[in-house]
C-alpha cells in the first residue's frame, strides 16, 4: 500500500504570494493533520482534519487555512507568504481522529521564502 | 510549559552497540500516548514505536524498545545492535487526551551518529 503522499516536494515563493500544499493520506485513513518544521526545531502542529471537519488547530495566524476532501486528501494554504514561513511542511495520516497509536508522516514539502 | 524534553542535543555510538536516548514528558492527563519518531536527512518522518499510558509492559518493535517509567515520566528509546544506518535525528512526541485529537507535541529532537 502507497504511504502519505505530499506535493510538491520543494517549492520557492516570495514574500507576499499565495502556496497550496497537498497530502493524500494512506488508504483508508481518515484523520489528515498538518505540521510545520523550521529548521533545527521539532515539528509543531498547524491543523488536523477528519471527515472534512477541522478538529484541531495549533497556534498559527489565521493566513494558514486547510481543507480535507471527500477522498479525505487534505490542501493546506498560506496566504501573504512571510520570510519565517519557510519550513518543511508535513503531514502525517491516521485512521481515527482522536486515538490510536498510528500518526503516519509524508516525505513532506520544503518550501523556502525569498 | 515545555511538555516534551530532549535534553541530549546530539549522541554517538559504536556500531553494534546499544544507545539510549532521553525524553521526559509533562501532561496532568491521565490518557496519553508517547511516539518515537527518526528523521533522516531526507526529512521523512519515520515512525518507530509507541507507547501508551496504560501499556503495563514496555513497548518494542524490532531493535527498538521504548523504556516507559511512568512515575518519572520518562519514555526513553533504547536502539540495541546501532547500524550506520540509524544516524539520523530521533523525536519523542507526546499526545494528550482525547478532547486534543491527534495532534502531537514533539521535543527539539536529539541527533544521533553512528560510527564505524
Amino acid at each position: 500500500d502507497a504511504g502519505v503522499t505530499q506535493s510538491p516536494t520543494h517549492l520557492i515563493k516570495t514574500r507576499g504570494q499565495h502556496v497550496t500544499l497537498r497530502c493524500s493520506p494512506i488508504s483508508g485513513h481518515k484523520s489528515v493533520s498538518w505540521y510545520q518544521q523550521v529548521l533545527g526545531q521539532g515539528p509543531q502542529f498547524i491543523f488536523q482534519y477528519y471527515e472534512k471537519e477541522e478538529r484541531g488547530r495549533g497556534n498559527f495566524p489565521d493566513r494558514f487555512s486547510a481543507r480535507q476532501f471527500p477522498n479525505y486528501s487534505s490542501e493546506l494554504n498560506v496566504n501573504a507568504l512571510l520570510l519565517g514561513d519557510s519550513a518543511l511542511y508535513l503531514c502525517a495520516s491516521g485512521k481515527t481522529s482522536v486515538w490510536g497509536n498510528e500518526q503516519f508522516f509524508g516525505p513532506g514539502t520544503r518550501l523556502t521564502v525569498l | 510549559a515545555q511538555k516534551i524534553t530532549q535534553t541530549q542535543p546530539g549522541m554517538f555510538v559504536q556500531e553494534k552497540e546499544a544507545v539510549t536516548l532521553d525524553c521526559t514528558y509533562d501532561t496532568s492527563d491521565q490518557s496519553y500516548g508517547l511516539f518515537w519518531y527518526k528523521q533522516p536527512s531526507s526529512g521523512e518522518m519515520i515512525f518507530l514505536i509507541y507507547q501508551g499510558s496504560y501499556d503495563e509492559q514496555n513497548a518494542t518493535e524490532g531493535r527498538y524498545s521504548l523504556n516507559f517509567q511512568k512515575a518519572r515520566k520518562s519514555a526513553n528509546l533504547v536502539i540495541s545492535a546501532s547500524q550506520l544506518g540509524d544516524s539520523a535525528m530521533y523525536f519523542c512526541a507526546m499526545r494528550e487526551g482525547r478532547e486534543y485529537g491527534n495532534k502531537l507535541v514533539f521535543g527539539a529532537g536529539t541527533i544521533l551518529r553512528v560510527k564505524s
